[in-house]
């Protein structure tokens, strides 16, 4: 089973900040098969990126994912007041099975 | 546009079953893809429960392999979740899910979640 962990916990930015998000597999995510996820309070997750750097359907350009074999990194480039949420990666790589990191809080500082 | 709504009791006795069902709208849910659960404990992460592909097949979180069954009725275009023997520890929000991008891809449409307490 492929462990994610995902650094910082938490992540204490103003708007129009830049936040770097990292992901680091126990093993190497086959094909790159790593996803991020954003989840705002009461709502189900949202799928940001896949394949490590592709956007999914209407996500804005301010978000950009990088990364391969065991290291990933979610970047936003300059935060939106929406933008605050908690971000997880999530690895496919071993589909049909699927693991999660434990989630970086992105916060107003 | 896939739609996927979950029901089902929001508590459950300790030691009891846990029976929770997915209705899909906007796809059919026997023509292809991995159909999955998620949970999530209050204030807590995401966990992968395990999932049903179109033709039957399951996978399951090996945590909770013993414990949990999930079933497709293509009939109805629904799916449904199982949990024997609950304890506390199974309270959270359930979430079910598509898969996308490719067929064993990320998750691209989620339920809106339903919220299950195990409490006597």
């Amino acid at each position: 089973e492929i462990v994610l962990t995902q650094s910082p916990g938490t992540l204490s930015l103003s708007p129009g900040e830049r936040a770097t998000l990292s992901c680091r597999a126990s093993q190497s995510v086959s094909n790159s098969y790593l996803a991020w996820y954003q989840q705002k309070p009461g709502q189900a997750p949202r799928l940001l990126i896949y394949g490590a750097s592709s956007r999914a359907p209407g996500i804005p350009d301010r978000f950009s994912g990088s990364g391969s074999g065991t290291d990933f990194t979610l970047t936003i480039s300059r935060l939106e007041p929406e933008d605050f949420a908690v971000y997880y990666c999530q690895q496919y790589g071993s589909s049909p099975e699927l693991t999660f990191g434990g989630g970086t809080k992105v916060e107003i500082k | 546009q896939v739609q996927l709504q979950e029901s089902g009791p929001g508590l459950v006795k300790p030691s009891e079953t846990l029976s929770l069902t997915c209705a899909v709208s906007g796809y059919s849910i026997s023509s292809s893809y991995y159909w999955d659960w998620i949970r999530q404990p209050p204030g807590k992460g995401l966990e992968w429960i395990g999932n049903i592909y179109h033709s039957g097949s399951t996978y399951y979180n090996p945590s909770l392999k013993s414990r949990v069954t999930i079933s497709i009725d293509t009939s109805k275009n629904h799916f449904s979740l199982k949990v024997n023997s609950v304890t506390a520890a199974d309270t959270a929000v359930y979430y079910c899910a598509r898969r996308g991008i490719i067929e064993g891809g990320p998750i691209l449409y989620w339920g809106q979640g339903t919220l299950v307490t195990v409490s006597s």
